[in-house]
């Protein structure tokens, strides 16, 4: 059984102070990894998708990165509005996606 | 942009009623989901269906619950006799094809009394 587990669980930062969220997995075979932003009461909304170990994407303040074993969000110099709770997902051969427990972001001015 | 839509967006209804949850997913997508998430809790995976039939289920998506595609357009989850424990919110997703891109709806809070 796929199992998807984020640390930490919240997040408080100042205005401009970069940091990283974890997102660790256990897979039988790494068939992509997914991040989402999801705002209160909202849906998720997709960010990036990583397939292999080593690969990286970038999205204005936001870039991710994957390993063997888990994946980085990073996030640089972070503004107020990137205040959400991320979530990371992998999906299994039947396209069905575990979520991790998300992280809770809060960017203080 | 494209965006997958879902109606009501809040729903209350008393326990032991059958709702509907519709949804309308992006026009040339082929794969469609349904998720929830109890509040505090993590989204869950409940149903995915792809060519007019059910291709995985969880353990949550037992015989109270349904999935029908009754048009080109429409998606829809019907929860045939709510209990307490249902109450959550549901989410719609599609992609275009497999592992790739899931859009998903914003939701309807199912609130049952």
């Amino acid at each position: 059984e796929d199992q998807v587990t984020q640390s930490p669980e919240a997040l408080r930062l100042q205005e401009g102070e970069s940091s990283s969220l974890n997102c660790s997995y256990t897979v039988s075979g790494l068939r992509g990894l997914f991040w989402y932003r999801q705002d209160p009461g909202k849906g998720p909304e997709f960010l990036f998708t990583l397939y292999s170990a080593g690969e990286e994407k970038e999205k204005e303040r936001l870039k991710a990165t994957l390993t063997k074993k888990e994946s980085f969000l990073h996030i640089t110099a972070p503004k107020p509005e990137d205040s959400a709770t991320y979530l990371c997902a992998v999906p299994d051969a039947g396209n069905m996606l575990t979520f991790g427990g998300g992280t809770r972001l809060m960017v203080k001015p | 942009e494209p965006e997958v839509t879902q109606t009501p967006s809040h729903q209350v209804t008393q326990m032991g009623q059958e709702v509907i949850l519709r949804c309308v997913p992006i026009s040339n997508h082929l794969y469609f989901y349904w998720y929830r998430q109890i509040l505090g809790q993590k989204v869950e995976f409940l149903v995915s269906f792809y060519n007019n039939e059910i291709s995985e289920k969880s353990e949550i998506f037992d015989d109270q619950f349904s999935v029908e595609r009754p048009d080109g357009s429409n998606f829809t989850l019907k929860i045939r006799s709510t209990k307490l424990e249902d109450s959550a919110m549901y989410f719609c997703a599609s992609s275009n094809r497999s592992n790739y891109g899931y859009t998903f709806g914003s939701g309807t809070r199912l609130t049952v009394v």
